[in-house]
């Protein structure tokens, strides 16, 4: 099993661009979540999915970020435009039942 | 809601000594608690759960944790702390709808020499 994947590692950027950040689940993973974490805020949940749907999005800042899911595996997370605040690791995970999440290796953006 | 208190954001230890982190739920007794362990510049990764089959849960790397509902706490603990063991660790139980994980805010575990 290949764990999660998440594309890329490491993005740095300019503010004002476009950030398309990349997470192909577990295989059979019902369940897909994007988190954000930063050292002041911690790990927030932004959006999470079942069966490829969006359930809640509550958490996604602004309407900056958008997410989808086109397939059960894979799913994007979008910044437009990307401020410097945006700057965090980024990871997705993935779960048969919603709580028992595994979590891929992130997405380290940098927004400058 | 649930919520979850890990009482010390940073833990200190000795190589060899008793790693103890604290974990306390505050609702209704959780059908399910988890530890995850992150590791610098990694993903989370899944400790150990609890899943009401036993009250003392064994997970990966020599880690337990115990299930106290009279203490509504779920401390993890290890009997000899190794270098390796120098990582941020979460406590998580489900969210009152059991739909998602409410993380604590982790405790980052140092170990000396």
């Amino acid at each position: 099993d290949a764990g999660v994947i998440q594309s890329p590692r490491h993005e740095v950027t300019e503010m004002g661009q476009e950030v398309t950040l990349r997470c192909k689940p577990i295989s059979g993973h019902d369940y897909l979540f994007w988190y954000r974490q930063t050292m002041m805020r911690g790990l927030e949940l932004l959006i999470y999915f079942n069966n490829n749907v969006p359930i809640d999005d509550s958490g996604m800042p602004e309407d900056r970020f958008s997410a989808k899911m086109p397939n059960a595996s894979f799913s994007t997370l979008k910044i437009q435009p990307s401020e410097p605040r945006d700057s965090a690791v980024y990871f997705c995970a993935s779960s048969v039942l919603a709580y028992e999440q595994y979590f891929g290796p992130g997405t380290r953006l940098t927004v400058t | 809601a649930q919520s979850v208190t890990q009482l010390g954001s940073h833990v200190s230890v000795s190589e060899g000594a008793l790693v103890l982190l604290r974990c306390n739920y505050s609702s209704s007794v959780p059908p399910y608690l988890f530890w995850y362990v992150q590791y610098p510049n990694q993903g989370l990764q899944l400790l150990l759960k609890y899943t009401s089959a036993a009250t003392l849960v064994k997970g990966i790397n020599g880690f337990e944790a115990e299930f106290k509902k009279s203490e509504t706490s779920f401390h993890l603990t290890k009997p000899s702390a190794h270098m390796s063991d120098a990582a941020e660790y979460f406590c998580a139980p489900p969210d009152n709808a059991g739909n998602m994980l409410t993380f604590g805010g982790g405790t980052r575990l140092m170990v000396k020499p």
